[in-house]
């Protein structure tokens, strides 16, 4: 068990929809990260926030949306959903902003039809 | 093209043998984690590293920065290794805006 937790673990929904993600990361720590794993892309990196502030971002979408809020846990909101963004949705946490180890969640499976 | 190369795409070995999935990369970078993720999706961070070589049980990791390349070893292969194991790396930034290769799917015979 790393210590974060993901809900919810399945969820199914139809196109144009929107749904949220969350996460609560290991108690203590600062960063939360979202990644997202499709069969084509393989796993990559959406966005990072630290101690509530966004930190970093990559491939993310302007259709979704992220933040972290004062307890430190975290909700990735997809909107206007297409049949591409079904995908395993990763939360992972460290206790700083860049270094150390990360610990994963098991992640929210997410399809859309 | 991926920043990051790993192979074997895929992997199927004996119960006990020595196996070494590799990993090479193009950019700087200030880390390289190995992952494993089991067929139920979760993924496990095995190793991070900067420099050298670190040893788990099992499984060792080895990393060379001048040649951009590290490789997974795990000795005495069980089936519950079976995984796909990933190598994701860190730019010099310090973020966690980690680079992905495709992974090692390693499935372990009895």
């Amino acid at each position: 068990d790393s210590g974060v937790t993901q809900t919810p673990k399945h969820l199914i929904t139809a196109t144009g929809q929107r749904v949220t993600l969350r996460c609560s990361p290991r108690s203590g720590d600062l960063s939360v990260y979202w990644y997202q794993q499709s069969l084509d892309q393989g796993l990559q990196f959406l966005i990072q926030y630290y101690n509530g502030e966004e930190r970093a971002k990559g491939n993310i979408l302007e259709r979704f949306s992220a933040q972290q809020f004062p307890d430190l846990h975290s909700e990735l909101n997809l909107s206007s959903l297409e049949l591409g963004d079904s995908a395993l949705y990763f939360c992972a946490s460290s206790a700083t902003r860049g270094a150390g180890e990360l610990f994963f969640g098991e992640g929210s499976r997410l399809t859309v039809l | 093209k991926n920043e990051v190369e790993q192979s074997p795409q895929n992997l199927t070995a004996q119960e006990g043998e020595f196996i070494t999935i590799n990993c090479s990369y193009s950019v700087g970078i200030s880390a390289l984690h190995w992952l494993q993720q089991h067929p139920g999706g979760g993924i496990v961070s095995l190793f991070m590293l900067s420099s050298g070589k670190k040893k788990h049980g099992r499984l060792i990791a080895t990393i060379n920065i001048q040649e951009k390349h590290s490789s997974l070893h795990i000795t005495a292969s069980h089936p519950r290794d079976s995984a796909v194991y990933i190598c994701a790396v860190r730019g010099r930034a310090g973020s966690y805006q980690l680079t992905f290769g495709k992974g090692t799917k390693l499935s372990v015979i009895p």
